[in-house]
């Protein structure tokens, strides 16, 4: 299948200072890529989605300023989390279509730690 | 809310099949149904997806009913790597994939 990466696998940071994670389809363009959130023993929780080019379109309880979403190219998406708190700690996932593709292929997540 | 119901958690002996069941009685008749997969703190895994048809490839088969309101993944020959929570997902191409619970399956020696 196709390959997404993540960058970093890890990160911890203190409160208050922003944390970027990287997401790149490394064998195809993905026109859009998804961003979601999970917490210990609960399933994916989707964030916003991101369209290269343009915007991203938060799901409602998502706050746009504080998590920066960028899709530059096609094939890298950044999630930006502005002043973390340690509520904002969890994994963070991503993922990527092919353009006109059927299937989304993810990324191995990035656990956020925030002290 | 996702538009799927699956069992919370189901056993498997190693070495039998494992037959995973999804309702989702409200799917749309441009909607797949998708089977993903999630070992302990990794990013899902694609397992298969289907519209209409039967499909098999070389991880599952995917059995989805006439009406297209249920479907069945399986293993057919379960292993101890194959223990992790299995997602199904009823999205249209293109579309945002929306997660419910999922099953935890375990598959024990």
């Amino acid at each position: 299948g196709a390959v997404v990466s993540q960058h970093p696998s890890r990160v911890i940071c203190k409160s208050g200072t922003s944390v970027k994670i990287e997401c790149r389809s490394l064998d195809f363009q993905a026109t859009t890529m998804f961003w979601y959130r999970q917490f210990p023993k609960q399933s994916l929780m989707l964030m916003a989605t991101s369209n290269e080019g343009s915007k991203a379109t938060y799901e409602q309880g998502v706050e746009k300023d504080k998590f920066l979403i960028n899709h530059a190219s096609l094939t890298l998406s950044t999630l930006t989390v502005t002043s973390a708190h340690p509520e904002d700690s969890s994994f963070y996932i991503c993922s990527a279509e092919r353009d006109r593709g059927v299937e989304a292929f993810f990324g191995q997540g990035t656990r956020l730690t925030v002290v | 809310d996702a538009k799927t119901t699956q069992p919370p958690s189901m056993d498997c002996a190693e070495g039998r099949a494992a037959n995973l069941p999804c309702n989702h009685s409200t799917i749309s008749g441009n909607e797949y149904v998708y089977w993903y997969r999630q070992i302990h703190s990794q990013g899902p895994q694609y397992i298969i997806h289907g519209l209409k048809n039967n499909e098999t490839n070389e991880m599952a088969s995917l059995i989805i009913t006439e009406d297209r309101k249920s479907s069945t993944l399986i293993l057919p020959h379960a292993t101890l790597r194959d223990t992790a929570v299995y997602y199904c997902i009823v999205s249209s191409q293109g579309g945002k994939l929306i997660f419910g619970q999922g099953t935890e399956l375990s598959v024990k020696p």
